[in-house]
């Protein structure tokens, strides 16, 4: 089925680690994010992409980085763990940057970090 | 700057009753404004949107949502509720024009008891 795929669903990290959190769309979308969800602040914006090669810094950037190697991937990569870094992870992607077709979002990555 | 308010944390409503989920905005000129739906442990999924024309704009499963632009408000309605409607509901506004991304609310969730 086409749409966006997030990998793992769950994982639960040790202070410190590092991770690589898979995002991975085949609907040919020029735009991809990343967002963290956390109990009563909603969905705040931590990278995205307009094309391969392209990426910026949104609402919440730090102690996430970001690549876009090829049109459909865009990993999040967690240098160094953080327990404030607890939270779902969404990635979402649409034909424009601005999501007048509306985004597309994947189930979800829950992340503890203990 | 452009942000939305999602006033209400929870809505509860009968199966049968019509329900309205609040949203309002601030926005610099012309707003875009969305409405998604995310049922638990999924990622959220796109209901409606309004760009221009019609100030009541109908979306899947039923709802709708009126414009308001003296109220900056953009409530979510449907006419009969279903226990099936129960999920957390995103309000996300963006400037018109360019390649603005959208803010998203905190999210209402909706309660619909049987």
């Amino acid at each position: 089925n086409a749409g966006v795929t997030q990998t793992p669903k769950f994982q639960v990290l040790k202070t410190g680690q590092s991770m690589t959190l898979q995002c991975a769309q085949d609907m040919n979308h020029e735009y991809m994010s990343w967002y963290r969800q956390d109990p009563g602040m909603g969905l705040r914006l931590i990278h995205y992409s307009v094309g391969a090669g392209i990426t910026d810094q949104g609402e919440v950037p730090n102690g996430y980085n970001v690549s876009r190697s090829t049109t459909e991937d865009f990993p999040l990569r967690l240098l160094s763990a953080a327990p404030s870094q607890t939270s779902v992870y969404f990635c979402a992607s649409s034909y424009s940057t601005g999501g007048l077709y509306g985004y597309t979002f994947g189930s979800g990555t829950r992340l503890t970090v203990v | 700057a452009q942000s939305v308010a999602q006033p209400e944390d929870q809505v509860n409503v009968a199966e049968g009753n019509p329900l309205t989920v609040k949203c309002t905005y601030s926005v610099s000129g012309n707003p875009y404004l969305f409405w998604y739906v995310q049922y638990p442990n999924r990622g959220l999924q796109f209901l409606l949107k309004y760009i221009t024309g019609d100030n009541l704009v109908k979306g899947s499963y039923g709802f709708e949502a009126e414009f308001n632009k003296s109220q900056t408000s953009f409530h979510l309605k449907k006419p009969s509720a279903l226990v099936s409607d129960s999920a957390l509901y995103f309000c996300a506004v963006r400037a018109s024009g360019g390649s603005y991304i959208p803010t998203f609310g905190r999210g209402t969730s909706l309660i619909v008891h049987p």
